[in-house]
């Protein structure tokens, strides 16, 4: 069973222009990561949102957490070649677990 | 500053072969985890360990063994090579458990059993 899924698996998209990327369970999370990784690489940790509704920034990305804590989104505004790479969502079900359970995973392509 | 180191990088095993993946990390990080991925399924945890000496099973722990006699290392064990283990295994470390504390990886082991 896979607690959470990501959609769309795949994306391809033009130099400039803007997307989501979803992260959806029907369990609740005291706090969920997002990471990007690169063909031949590990998962290089992106942000951590842990209260409800939480919005933060990192330059063009824009992540958001659910107000139940059941899902977040990841918005890239004018994306840019470098933005190519795996994005994962990372769910902890409670607030000192060890465990962050994986999400499926967006493949994405930003052509020039 | 290595981070979290894996060897090998590439692998090509036979059915019922053994092998040990290595990981250490050079960040006096207390708690270390096995993950496997696979395409379309995200990543998927094999074992972790919060200090030297001390193990548990995740998500998908059939096939496998760990021991954590150091801080630094935690090696993976698959004693009898199953083609259903062909996977990228990746290596984690953080500093402590919970939400504030996010993993480092290693660059992954890419191994093919035939």
């Amino acid at each position: 069973t896979q607690l959470l899924e990501q959609s769309p698996q795949f994306l391809s998209i033009q130099e400039g222009e803007n997307l989501t990327v979803y992260c959806n369970s029907s369990s609740v999370f005291s706090s969920l990561q997002w990471y990007r990784q690169e063909p031949g690489e590990g998962p290089v940790l992106l942000v951590t949102v842990v209260t409800g509704g939480e919005v933060k920034k990192l330059k063009r990305l824009t992540f958001q957490f659910g107000d139940a804590r059941k899902d977040s989104s990841l918005h890239i505004t004018a994306a840019q070649p470098g933005d190519t790479g795996l994005y994962l969502c990372a769910g902890a079900l409670s607030n000192t677990g060890n465990q962050f359970y994986f999400g499926t995973g967006t493949s994405l392509t930003v052509i020039p | 500053n290595a981070g979290v180191t894996q060897t090998p990088k590439f692998r090509i095993l036979k059915i019922g072969q053994s092998m040990t993946l290595q990981c250490t990390q050079d960040m006096n990080h207390n708690y270390m985890y096995w993950y496997r991925q696979d395409p379309g399924m995200g990543l998927k945890l094999i074992y972790y360990s919060v200090g030297a000496g001390i193990t548990d099973k995740g998500e998908v722990p059939n096939g496998y063994n760990v021991s954590r006699s150091t801080t630094e290392d935690f090696p993976l064990r698959l004693e009898l090579a199953a083609p259903s283990q062909t996977s990228v295994y990746f290596c984690a470390s953080s500093y402590g458990a919970g939400v504030y504390y996010g993993y480092t990886f290693g660059s992954g082991t890419r191994l093919t059993v035939v």
